[in-house]
């Protein structure tokens, strides 16, 4: 069964507005932690931002921030102030267990398109 | 050195040939891991190295696959009798023990299989 669902394939928001990424994920685990990583057409992975399970509050980076709603076991990236920049494939990733020996299960990913 | 770094970058191969794709972790980082990333997909997992623990091969493909990691540092992953759908880019990433740092990626390999 897949772990983290990404039902965006591909969206697409005007500069300087705000962008939401939705992500679900799927686990009996209490302890877990949920990454985003952005990587642009050169390929490389670019970790965002990190939300544990047992953080009260949602996290925040700069101009991202990501909307965690435990109980329905969602972990929405949230984008402010969209530059051009982030155009780019954005994957929502999980770890499953209370160390970062395992490994993250990642979404499909969304297709970000920033335009002017 | 200052991120993980992958080598070769590009790997063209002929069906049935063995390759190998190596990874140079961040000094220091004592969990490996393996991913691959067909096509316009996410990241599959393949492998991890934590410590001086066992591996977990619980991702690789098929038996033609096998990685190493020597002296709890550089790995190694091997294709042997490589087929075309192992075309694909090959990821390695390494995190410290702890959990809430992000996994750094290396640029990977990309390899084509004709």
């Amino acid at each position: 069964a897949q772990k983290i669902t990404q039902t965006q394939p591909g969206m697409f928001v005007q500069e300087k507005e705000a962008v939401t990424l939705d992500c679900t994920y799927d686990t009996s685990d209490q302890s877990y932690g949920l990454f985003w990583y952005k990587q642009p057409s050169s390929g490389e992975m670019i970790f965002l931002i990190y939300q544990g399970s047992y953080d009260e509050q949602n996290a925040t980076e700069g101009r991202y921030s990501l909307n965690f709603q435990k109980a329905r076991k969602s972990a929405n990236l949230v984008i402010s102030a969209s530059q051009l920049g982030d155009s780019a494939m954005y994957f929502c990733a999980m770890r499953e267990g209370a160390n970062s020996g395992y490994a993250l299960n990642f979404g499909k990913g969304t297709s970000l398109l920033v335009t002017p | 050195g200052a991120g993980v770094s992958q080598s070769p970058s590009n790997k063209v191969t002929e069906k049935g040939k063995d390759v190998e794709l190596r990874c140079d972790p961040i000094s220091g980082h004592t969990a490996l891991y393996w991913y691959r990333q067909s096509l316009g997909q996410g990241l599959e997992f393949l492998i991890y190295f934590q410590g001086n623990s066992a591996p977990d091969k619980s991702g690789l493909p098929s038996d033609r696959f096998s990685a190493e990691r020597t002296g709890g540092s550089v790995s190694t992953l091997t294709i042997q009798r490589t087929q075309q759908e192992d075309s694909a880019v090959y990821l390695c990433a390494s995190t410290e023990t702890g959990g809430r740092e992000g996994y750094t990626f290396g640029s990977g390999t990309r390899l084509t299989v004709v």
